[in-house]
């Protein structure tokens, strides 16, 4: 049982070129999320995607598209990467497991760190 | 619009002496609170969590505080561990809801 994998751990761009971030769960989660984190401004959520076929912007989705290729897979896309989108990205994922203690309690990858040139 | 707010971004405290920290909401529909912890190049990991109906809760060495009417929370680590040194990030989330919201995070220090 991994939990949540995150593809690759490093990756440096050069500014207009695109990649794809990789997340995958093996939880059998219903929401997955992309987070982004930058020094002294927290956890910001990038897209999210409440079941299987669906996704929804986060607070601060431009520059980026989304992915849920299945339930255990939620990909998060950069088509042209700016010095601006350099931070560390983690990937998430919230069942409906252990009860209402534990309801919203979200599960988070290693993340990935990326750097545009 | 930041509804989850942390301030005093960094802690320092002795080795086996109590951490405090705070954390402040705006938005009064949240009915359920968390603290994450996390450490350099990992994820964060859930800590402890409180509902809206109860003001207190405790898991070992951790223990978080709701106040409601002033929209405050706390979390106390007691007694502090060199291995609680890290971010501690607070969220709240209205149940039901599916998007947490969190604060800016706290570095905390636990020294020798």
């Amino acid at each position: 049982n991994a939990g949540v994998t995150q593809t690759p751990k490093f990756q440096v761009l050069k500014t207009g070129q695109s990649m794809t971030l990789q997340c995958a769960q093996d939880m059998n989660h219903n929401s997955m999320y992309w987070y982004r984190q930058d020094p002294g401004m927290g956890l910001r959520l990038i897209y999210y995607s409440a079941s299987e076929g669906t996704t929804d912007k986060g607070e601060v989705p431009n520059g980026y598209n989304v992915s849920r290729l299945n339930k255990r897979e939620f990909s998060l896309r950069l088509e042209s990467a700016a010095p601006s989108q350099t931070s560390v990205y983690f990937c998430a994922s919230r069942g409906h497991l252990g009860g209402i203690s534990r309801f919203h309690e979200q599960f988070f990858g290693p993340g990935t760190r990326l750097t545009v040139l | 619009d930041q509804q989850v707010k942390q301030n005093s971004p960094s802690l320092s405290v002795q080795e086996g002496r109590i951490s405090i920290l705070n954390c402040d909401y705006t938005n009064s529909m949240f009915d359920y609170f968390l603290w994450y912890k996390k450490y350099p190049a990992e994820g964060p990991t859930f800590l402890i969590s409180i509902s809206s109906i109860k003001d207190k809760n405790e898991d070992g060495r951790f223990t978080v505080f709701l106040n409601k009417s002033a929209k405050h929370l706390s979390l106390h680590i007691v007694p502090s561990q060199p291995g609680d040194s890290a971010v501690y990030f607070c969220a709240a989330i209205r149940y039901g809801n599916n998007r947490l919201a969190f604060g800016k995070g706290n570095q905390v220090v636990v020294i020798p």
